[in-house]
């Protein structure tokens, strides 16, 4: 089975900060893992995504995971944060890169300008 | 290219009643998954289509029903609605073959059952 843990339902940074959103995973399979973002009233967006290639993620606007198997985690970074970084953001991950997605609960980004 | 699109993007119903959502994707893609979003259970897979036929089933009821069309439309129905089926509906498309892990997600369909 698999799942996905979002440690911090909400996180609160100032603006140019640092943003860390924490994720980590249970999968008995190697796991094909994502981060989403989703804005008020909208659907989700894809940040980015790990399929067993590079274990350094890069995304859009900014955003960089690294996948760490040996502590089970996928953790989301950017090194400034700007106010329209403010969001929910999802973890999710898949087995085998099949399109049934397993989303942890979110976290909510707040920024303080 | 046009994105994913699902109508309509607000529906209120009534308990008992049952009700048809429905989802176009991405030109191109042929695979189709659905997606419910509460604030109690979070985000949780319904169904996924591809090629008019399903292929993943999430622990959902048999209340929950989809099917898909040959040009890869889907519609998703739900009937005898239940309070608790109040909840945004968000639809996602993938293409097949290279680049296949990636899904891209509709706007919703927010549904509120009185």
């Amino acid at each position: 089975a698999q799942s996905v843990t979002q440690l911090g339902s909400h996180v609160s940074v100032s603006e140019g900060a640092l943003v860390l959103l924490r994720c980590n995973y249970s999968s008995s399979v190697p796991p094909y893992l994502f981060w989403y973002v989703q804005y008020p009233n909208q659907g989700l967006q894809l940040l980015l995504k790990y399929t067993s290639a590079a274990t350094l993620v890069k995304g859009i606007n900014g955003f960089e995971a690294e996948f760490k198997k040996s502590e089970t985690s996928f953790h989301l970074t950017k090194p400034s944060a700007h106010m329209s970084d403010a969001a929910e953001y999802f973890c999710a991950v898949s087995l085998t890169g099949a399109n049934n997605l397993f989303f942890g609960t979110g976290t909510r980004l707040t920024v303080i300008p | 290219k046009a994105g994913v699109t699902q109508t309509p993007r607000y529906l209120i119903k009534t308990r008992g009643q049952q009700v048809t959502l429905s989802c176009s994707p991405i030109s191109g893609h042929r695979s189709v998954s659905w997606y419910q979003q509460t604030p109690g259970q979070g985000l949780q897979f319904l169904f996924e289509y591809f090629s008019e036929t399903q292929r993943n089933k999430g622990n959902f009821p048999g209340r929950f029903s989809g099917r898909q069309f040959s040009n890869s439309r889907s519609e998703m129905n739900v009937s005898t609605l239940e309070l608790g089926d109040s909840a945004l509906y968000l639809c996602a498309s993938s293409a097949w073959g290279a680049g296949a892990y990636e899904q891209y997600f509709g706007p919703g369909t927010r549904l509120t059952v009185t």
